[in-house]
């Protein structure tokens, strides 16, 4: 059972474009929802994060909105660039190690 | 240190082989975590520690793994008699306490030929 199901798989947008990814989490008892990005040949970096507690969080050009009814939190980019192509990944957790998602990967194109 | 390291950041073994993966984690981290990250997937759980105590080792994929912590700061993950599936990025992390901001390191890249 995959407790974090995370889309699309990949995701192409145009320079200045709002890509958007989505996940979906099974256990209500997360408490936790962190996104990461990730480089070819790096370790994940953590970007933004939310606790159930609040429904949107803005940080620099990221933010993340939550509906705890739904069980689902996204991923907005604003303004992407070509720099953000990597992979990004959702995770959640209540104090226990982080499940991931599957991981999206985006490509900015200019 | 600044973040997690990792070393070495590339091991080529051989079928058979043993293999030991280092972790130092963000000084004052008391949760550590190790994970597997399989080309194009995400980072599935291995093992967890808080100080020396390892408490989660569920997602360890045979008595082959094995992981300690013996002083609450640096880990060692070992790999036994290596097979071709054990072939991944090895991925620690640590954070301040569970639940709360981890931070990875740049992982190792294991081949097993």
């Amino acid at each position: 059972q995959q407790q974090v199901k995370q889309s699309p798989q990949s995701l192409i947008v145009q320079k200045g474009g709002i890509p958007i990814i989505n996940c979906a989490y099974e256990n209500t008892a997360f408490d936790y929802f962190p996104w990461y990005q990730q480089f070819p040949g790096k370790g994940p970096a953590l970007l933004i994060a939310i606790r159930p507690d609040v429904s949107e969080k803005k940080e620099g050009r990221f933010t993340i909105s939550f509906n705890k009814s739904a069980k689902q939190f996204s991923l907005h980019i604003m303004d992407s660039q070509p720099g953000d192509s990597a992979t990004y990944f959702c995770a959640a957790s209540r104090r226990t190690p982080l499940v991931f998602g599957k991981g999206t990967r985006l490509s900015v194109i200019a | 240190g600044a973040g997690v390291s990792q070393s070495p950041r590339y091991k080529v073994a051989k079928r058979g082989q043993d293999v030991a993966l280092r972790c130092d984690p963000i000084s004052g981290h008391v949760s550590l975590f190790w994970y597997q990250q399989a080309l194009g997937q995400g980072p599935e759980f291995l093992t967890y520690f808080q100080n020396e105590a390892q408490l989660d080792k569920s997602g360890l994929p045979s008595d082959r793994f094995f992981a300690e912590r013996p002083e609450g700061s640096v880990s060692t993950l070992k790999i036994q008699r290596t097979q071709q599936e054990d072939s991944a990025v090895y991925l620690c992390a640590s954070s301040a306490k569970i639940g709360t901001e981890a931070f990875f390191g740049q992982g190792t890249r294991l081949t097993v030929v």
